[in-house]
């Protein structure tokens, strides 16, 4: 048990369809990340939020729209995907965004297939 | 800019020792993970290294040479069950930022 639940864990959607990703942590962690897993590909780093305030959006199409309305929920809102958006997302948590030691405890993932 | 080098693949003997390899180039250096993903899970975190030198945690060790940029896990007393991606992941830059590895998927054979 990782204190990280991502729901749903499948999910399958048509590129009209609106979906939610949801996250909760129960570490009592101040940061919070969605990540992008492809095969063949690095992590690649979505959005943080740092004390419920977002830090970091890396370019990210506007078809993904994240949401944290406090420190242990962390949304990611789907419309209008593209079947290449078809991937593992991955939300992570950890102490707080700054300090460099702490790690990062990470959700088991939604798979999103994008028909 | 930041990069990250580790092999794509090993193999290795059930009870043996391997070594996973990883070089990086980074400005501003903050730290150094390791992680262990099993295929369909989630990655969970194995060691940190901010400081050159060997973090001995039972059977997994971690390695770091700032200088060099180079860093290993060390595996000993292999077991099935260590069969995984193993990533690792640098924190750097003037923002910090925690930039991840390919990974290196490791079979251990029987």
């Amino acid at each position: 048990e990782t204190g990280v639940t991502q729901t749903p864990r499948h999910l399958v959607m048509g590129m009209t369809n609106k979906k939610s990703l949801k996250c909760e942590q129960h570490l009592g962690h101040n940061a919070m990340y969605w990540y992008k897993q492809s095969a063949k590909k690095p992590l690649e780093l979505m959005f943080v939020y740092n004390f419920k305030e977002q830090t970091e959006n890396n370019s990210v199409p506007s078809r993904f729209s994240p949401e944290c309305p406090n420190s242990s929920h962390l949304f990611l809102h789907l419309h209008t995907l593209q079947p290449e958006d078809s991937a593992l997302y991955l939300c992570a948590s950890s102490q707080d965004q700054a300090s460099g030691r702490y790690e990062q405890y990470f959700g088991p993932g939604t798979r999103l297939t994008v028909t | 800019g930041q990069n990250i080098d580790q092999p794509t693949e090993m193999t290795a003997t059930e009870g043996a020792i391997v070594q996973i390899n990883c070089t990086y180039q980074t400005s501003g250096f903050n730290g150094l993970f390791w992680y262990q993903q099993h295929a369909g899970e989630a990655p969970t975190f194995l060691s940190y290294n901010v400081l050159d030198g060997l973090e001995e945690k039972g059977r997994f060790s971690s390695f770091l040479s700032r200088s060099k940029g180079y860093s290993y896990l060390l595996l000993k007393e292999l077991q099935m069950k260590d069969s995984a991606s193993y990533l690792c992941a640098v924190r750097g830059g003037n923002n910090r930022k925690l930039i991840w590895g390919l990974g290196t998927s490791l079979a251990v054979n029987p």
